[in-house]
């Protein structure tokens, strides 16, 4: 089954710094790759996503970029402010019937003013 | 449009205590999850459903049974409480649309102790 890698587990960076989220994944017929953003006490939340058929996406201070050949995806948060911190997960999913969605670990983002 | 709701938002079971878990949406989507999240473990699938009246099982099945009698509602079940069982418990469901059926959609969770 799919393997999903993600790395560093906690990250700290002054407010105004970018931050970069790192994933890799087993399975290359995942084919769409999402994060989430989860604030403590609170459920996971799609910030951003990206399919298999495209190299990078950006969505304002976020991006992400998808490295096919090496199997691996990134997210790319710039500009950080203290409203960043969360833990974020990033997932691989195997398009089908059904949605199989293998999550990482989650980083754990804090945003120092 | 709540999206989607979590029954209880918190629970203190003893072990060997059982207990049902309700997941219910109004966004009228075919798929629904249940999953749970412990430390340093993400999110891990205990089963999941893919329409009204057929369920089946995820990563970490064991000790949970689950019901969708009805498309809105989701139902997790724990027979028989044990320690092992703590930890947040998220529902998610998602469309059955093509090109977005791969999008989950989050409840409040469940904290669930097992004493």
């Amino acid at each position: 089954g799919e393997n999903v890698e993600q790395h560093p587990s906690t990250l700290s960076v002054q407010e105004g710094d970018s931050a970069v989220i790192k994933c890799t994944y087993s399975d290359s017929a995942s084919n769409y790759f999402p994060w989430y953003k989860q604030e403590l006490g609170k459920r996971p939340q799609l910030i951003i996503d990206i399919r298999s058929n495209v190299g990078e996406k950006k969505d304002q201070r976020i991006a992400v970029t998808l490295n096919k050949t090496a199997k691996h995806f990134s997210l790319h948060i710039t500009e950080t402010q203290p409203e960043d911190s969360a833990v974020y997960f990033c997932a691989a999913t195997l398009s089908g019937g059904y949605q199989k969605v293998t999550f990482g670990i989650g980083t754990k983002l804090q945003v120092i003013p | 449009n709540a999206g989607v709701t979590q029954t209880p938002k918190f629970r203190v079971l003893k072990t060997g205590q059982s207990m049902t878990l309700l997941c219910a949406q109004d966004m009228n989507h075919e798929y629904m999850y249940w999953y749970r999240q412990d430390p340093g473990m993400g999110l891990r699938l205990i089963h999941y459903s893919v329409g009204e009246g057929t369920t089946a099982k995820g990563e970490v099945p064991d000790g949970y049974n689950v019901s969708r009698l009805k498309k809105q509602n989701f139902l997790l079940g724990l027979e028989s409480a044990a320690p092992s069982q703590t930890s947040v418990y998220f529902c998610a469901i998602s469309p059955l649309i093509a090109g977005a059926r791969e999008t989950q959609y989050f409840g409040p969770g469940t904290r669930l102790l097992v004493l």
